[in-house]
Order: structure tokens, then C-alpha cells, then sequence
């Protein structure tokens, strides 16, 4: 099956600092998706993007399909951005289309 | 418009009996899925549902686990008996077709003692 590896595993940063997730995958894939789990176990969906760069207030994301990576960007970290983010992979080849995800980077946010 | 809605939020159990966790989805929503979560780990896929279809069960440990979406909407998943391991975090999503994100409930958190 399909493996999806995440780095750094884990990353500690002050408030306001910058940071990059990054997501490879192993073949290829038809959608991705980034998560925010929070500190209650909330799976929050946070990009939807299967190739391409979107945007959403302090947080972007950018898919390389062709060369099988995703990066998501959280700029001027607050707090609240603590928790673990998921990379989740999606390959609709055969009928199952169920997300593989990689085991996350976990997120703390200093203030 | 409402979320997908998971109950129990927990639960604890001995090992060797049973638990059932329901899950009903956003409205209008086709695709219909259970992950498990245990500590430390991302989601792992147990069973896809499209309306009241299986269209994946290859990761669900059948001798123990069974799951049905009668009418094409709500869920629930049973575990007979349970054992300690599977002590773990019960997620279901759905989504309105194959090729769109998901959306997830909070899940349920079952502990096996």
C-alpha cells in the first residue's frame, strides 16, 4: 500500500515563529488532505488539495503531484496551533478510496 | 450545517465484552467510513461504506468487529469480545462522494481493561 512519511516528527516553536510540515508519499495518489488534531482528539480538516497552493488566513499549502510531496505552511503561530497535523493520502484506484495517514507532526506552540 | 455526530464520547470496558458505538453522518452523504486511532498513531481505515454498501472491509478484524449502515444513513460498529489492544479512539467520517474531503465526528474513545 501506499506510505506516507511526515516530517519533523515533532517541533517546538515561540509564538509568532514560522513553520513547515512536510508530507512525501510513496505512489501516486488522486487527492490529499491536511489535519489539525487538537488537544480533544478533533480531526479538523484543514486543506483539501490534490495538487496546487491554497490559502486560508495564516495557513498554506502546496501539493507537488508529480513528485509526490505536500508542504503546509503555518505562518505567525499562535498558541492554538498546538496539536498534531496529519497528511492523509487518497487513491480511488479500485473502488476503495479510504484515506492512509502518516503519522504526524505534533506541534507546540510556546508562549 | 450539522457536523457528523458520534456516541459515546467514551467508554470503558472489560476485556472479553462487548461495545457498540454509533455514528450518523452529515446529511446527504453518501460515503461513510470508520477509522481507528490508537495512541500515537494516525487513523487507520477499518471499513468504507457508499449508502448501505461495503465497498472496503479488508482492514476490519472480522473474527471480532462488524459494522452495518442500515437505510444508507447511520452506522454502528461492534466490537464482540474486546480485547486490551483494542483500546483506541473510534473515528467516523463521511464525505458526500468519493473524490471530496472528509469530515470527521470527535470520536469515540474506548478503553479495555
Amino acid at each position: 500500500g501506499i506510505q506516507v512519511e511526515q516530517s519533523p516528527p515533532d517541533l517546538i516553536l515561540q509564538e509568532g515563529a514560522n513553520s513547515t510540515l512536510r508530507c512525501n508519499f510513496s505512489d501516486s495518489v488522486n487527492n490529499l488532505q491536511w489535519f489539525h488534531q487538537n488537544p480533544w482528539g478533533q480531526l479538523i480538516n484543514l486543506f483539501y488539495i490534490p495538487s496546487g497552493t491554497k490559502q486560508n488566513g495564516r495557513l498554506s499549502a502546496t501539493t507537488v503531484a508529480t513528485e509526490r510531496y505536500s508542504l503546509l505552511y503555518i505562518s505567525s503561530s499562535q498558541t492554538t496551533d498546538s496539536g498534531v497535523y496529519f497528511c492523509a493520502v487518497q487513491n480511488l484506484g479500485g473502488g476503495a478510496d479510504g484515506l492512509t495517514f502518516g503519522k504526524g507532526t505534533h506541534l507546540i506552540i510556546q508562549p | 450545517e450539522a457536523g457528523v455526530a458520534q456516541s459515546p464520547r467514551y467508554k470503558i470496558i472489560e476485556k472479553r465484552q462487548s461495545v457498540a458505538f454509533w455514528c450518523n453522518p452529515i446529511s446527504g452523504h453518501a460515503t461513510l467510513y470508520w477509522y481507528q486511532q490508537i495512541l500515537g498513531q494516525g487513523p487507520k481505515l477499518l471499513i468504507q461504506f457508499q449508502n448501505n454498501g461495503v465497498v472496503d472491509d479488508s482492514q476490519l478484524p472480522k473474527d471480532r468487529f462488524s459494522a452495518e449502515r442500515l437505510k444508507g444513513v447511520d452506522s454502528t460498529l461492534k466490537i464482540q469480545p474486546a480485547k486490551l489492544e483494542d483500546s483506541a479512539v473510534y473515528l467516523c467520517a463521511s464525505s458526500p462522494n468519493r473524490d471530496t474531503g472528509y469530515t470527521f465526528g470527535s470520536g469515540t474513545r474506548l478503553t479495555v481493561v
